[in-house]
């Protein structure tokens, strides 16, 4: 299994501004993944993130908007960019370890946009 | 396009009741099915995982069907408790690794 923390759990922000959440994991993975949740709504997967590579997107999100690092096999940043009150969301961490074929979650950050 | 579907989108039960959620898939050629549990602030946890191949899992009091010609698992819940109640997701998962997933089954056990 993984054990996976999220920064920051929840957060109010103003239209126009970015927000980055992190994601830490207690074990290398290779493969981590960001979900949105949209209140209502079920998870859509943004990107996928893979150390040492560019993030691959899902249809619909754009790097521009949603800029993803990924520095080692611990970690990684999505940032929510010039944020507008339809970005208010559940944003989660997931990751997949090595030969398991779970997904273990972060508890997942809220965003409130006003 | 994979769609995933679930019903009840929720369901109130007495305490110590059996229970039957419902998830169906629209495309049959899945590598693996997870059943989550969500609750509020502590994100997903995961309660079973069928892989193509298997027909059900079981796990305490918690049992998954998974009938993959029809597009269909189903989340059996025995002798149900306050504690239970959460919301319940079902996911597909393709052969690249992403999870798709329903909205969920909201369910409220009463004591």
């Amino acid at each position: 299994s993984a054990v996976i923390s999220q920064k920051p759990s929840r957060d109010i922000c103003q239209r126009g501004t970015s927000l980055t959440i992190q994601c830490q994991v207690d074990s290398q993975v290779t493969m981590m993944f960001w979900y949105r949740q949209q209140p209502g709504q079920s998870l859509t997967l943004i990107a996928t993130a893979n150390q040492g590579s560019e993030a691959t997107y899902e249809s619909g999100f754009v790097i521009d908007k949603f800029p993803i690092s990924r520095p080692n096999l611990t970690f990684s940043t999505l940032t929510v960019s010039n944020m507008s009150p339809e970005d208010s969301s559940i944003y989660l961490c997931s990751v997949e370890t090595g030969g398991a074929d779970t997904q273990y979650f972060g508890p997942g950050t809220r965003l409130t946009v006003l | 396009k994979q769609e995933v579907t679930q019903i009840p989108a929720a369901l109130s039960v007495p305490e110590g009741e059996n229970l039957v959620l419902n998830c169906s898939f629209t495309d049959s050629a899945i590598y693996n099915l997870q059943w989550f549990r969500q609750d509020p602030g502590k994100g997903l946890t995961s309660l079973l995982l069928i892989q193509s191949s298997q027909r059900e899992q079981t796990s305490g009091r918690l049992n998954a069907s998974l009938d993959k010609s029809s597009g269909r698992s189903t989340l059996y819940i025995a002798a149900s408790q306050p504690g239970d109640s959460a919301t319940y997701l079902c996911a597909v998962r393709r052969s690249q690794g992403n999870l798709i997933f329903g909205k969920g089954t909201k369910l409220s056990v009463k004591p």
